[in-house]
């Protein structure tokens, strides 16, 4: 299986609920991202920790806040969120940020805000 | 920042035949770019990466080819099959100004039977 996984697989939410998405890496690896997917786009970065710390943040709307407790788990709490926001959100890991070395994507949460 | 263009966004190619796909980037800081094919409703996958210190690199029916003067780099899969039909993303980053990878917008690829 995965070295990076991901829960839920699939969220259905409303503009009002509060929700989080959880990555967890087993693989050893100091950075970690959240990417958003969205149909007919390229992969858009999110946020990018390494060793626990924000190293960059992409300019997301402040209804996305992320939380790294440690190099192996990573979460993105949602609250009033837009319908635009509904998109395929992937974490990712790697050896070391900056990105010089492959990134490992998890199976993705599918997230739908009605 | 980096900014890739990723051509074309739709290719379909006979069995067995070639297909390539272009990308090309701004930052001359950028020193790594990976590709990654992402089949249906499934995770992205690295397939094949190089680095600025080498013009090609070759895994099986899979090649990359980097023309750092020009600023691009090319994907090239020989003796398609049907299993090679998915999205390819091309990226490029990894130093500089841009650290981090900068994403191209994907081509599907369909390998017609």
């Amino acid at each position: 299986e995965t070295g990076v996984t991901q829960t839920p697989r699939h969220l259905v939410m409303g503009m009002t609920n509060k929700k989080s998405l959880k990555c967890e890496q087993h693989l050893g690896h100091n950075a970690m991202y959240w990417y958003k997917q969205s149909a007919k786009k390229p992969l858009e970065l999110m946020f990018v920790y390494s060793l626990e710390e924000r190293v960059e943040n992409n300019s997301v709307p402040s209804r996305f806040s992320p939380e790294c407790p440690n190099s192996s788990h990573l979460f993105l709490h949602l609250h009033t969120l837009q319908p635009e926001d509904s998109a395929l959100y992937l974490c990712a890991s790697s050896q070391e940020a900056p990105t010089s070395s492959p990134l490992h994507f998890g199976n993705g949460t599918r997230l739908t805000v009605t | 920042g980096e900014n890739v263009e990723q051509h074309p966004s739709t290719l379909s190619v006979q069995e067995g035949d070639s297909a390539v796909i272009k990308c090309t980037y701004s930052d001359s800081a950028s020193n790594y770019f990976p590709w990654y094919k992402q089949e249906l409703g499934k995770r992205p996958q690295l397939i094949i990466d190089i680095r600025s210190n080498v013009g090609e690199k070759k895994d099986q029916r899979i090649a990359v080819t980097l023309n750092k003067t020009a600023k691009h780099f090319s994907l090239h899969i020989t003796e398609t099959q049907p299993e090679d039909s998915a999205v390819y993303f091309c990226a490029g980053g990894g130093s500089g100004s841009a650290r981090q990878l900068t994403f191209g917008s994907g081509t599907q690829l369909t390998v017609l039977p």
